[in-house]
């Protein structure tokens, strides 16, 4: 079946603009993660959902960033006045039990 | 606060040759440990797991084995080929209830297979 899909693949962005990354996880997941890789860094955790709800928020950086997941599907991650530090790659998981079913990513620029 | 080191950060070996990669954990309620291979570009992909309640596990050319009273697991890759070549990623991780799991990465090995 269809894996976890992310859009867009690439976003280049100036700084101080709002972006928008969204993440199609495996359908009947409940539970959905989102992480941030640096280069050379292991995937660094940022917040999960189970269901519709934020269970586990304590990886958001700062108030500048923030997800939904509003019908426990599809969920948004929202980072606004964006930085070059936020450059990275933003990846998205989704599981049923243990085993997480990673995304493609979205490498995010700012210039 | 949680921490998953993983040492070597790079790792050259002969094709035929065996690989070792070594984590360490700090959470003593950590109870599951997958580990995950990402190539260039690519989204990382599950290799191998191991629960708390086994020592070790092997698929084919790949074994992994947990000493949780030293928290520590190693991955072993037997007989390498020029396709293992990638980065490595270790995770250990615990139950948040209703399945889910917070996976802590350690900062991944590098490996590369010399043909």
């Amino acid at each position: 079946g269809a894996g976890v899909s992310q859009t867009p693949s690439n976003k280049v962005t100036e700084k101080g603009k709002y972006v928008e990354l969204r993440c199609d996880p495996i359908s009947g997941h409940t539970a959905l993660y989102w992480y941030r890789q640096s280069l050379g860094q292991g995937p660094e955790f940022l917040i999960y959902f189970q269901g519709t709800g934020a269970a586990d928020d304590s990886g958001l950086p700062n108030d500048r960033f923030f997800a939904v997941r509003p019908e426990g599907s599809v969920s948004t991650l929202k980072i606004q006045r964006t930085e070059r530090g936020d450059s990275a790659v933003y990846l998205c998981a989704s599981s049923l039990n243990y085993e997480q079913y990673f995304g493609p990513g979205t490498r995010l620029t700012v210039t | 606060g949680e921490n998953v080191e993983q040492h070597p950060s790079t790792l050259s070996v002969q094709e035929g040759d065996s690989a070792v990669i070594k984590c360490t954990y700090s959470d003593s309620a950590s109870n599951y440990f997958p580990w995950y291979k990402q190539e260039l570009g690519k989204r990382p992909q599950l290799i191998i797991d191991i629960r708390s309640n086994v020592g070790e596990k092997k698929d084919q050319r790949i074994a992994v084995t947990l000493n949780k009273t030293a928290k520590h697991f190693s991955l072993h890759i037997t007989e390498t080929q020029p396709e293992d070549s990638a980065v490595y990623f270790c995770a250990a991780s615990r139950s948040f209830g209703s399945g889910t799991y917070k996976y802590i990465f350690g900062t991944g090995t590098r490996l590369k297979v010399l043909a």
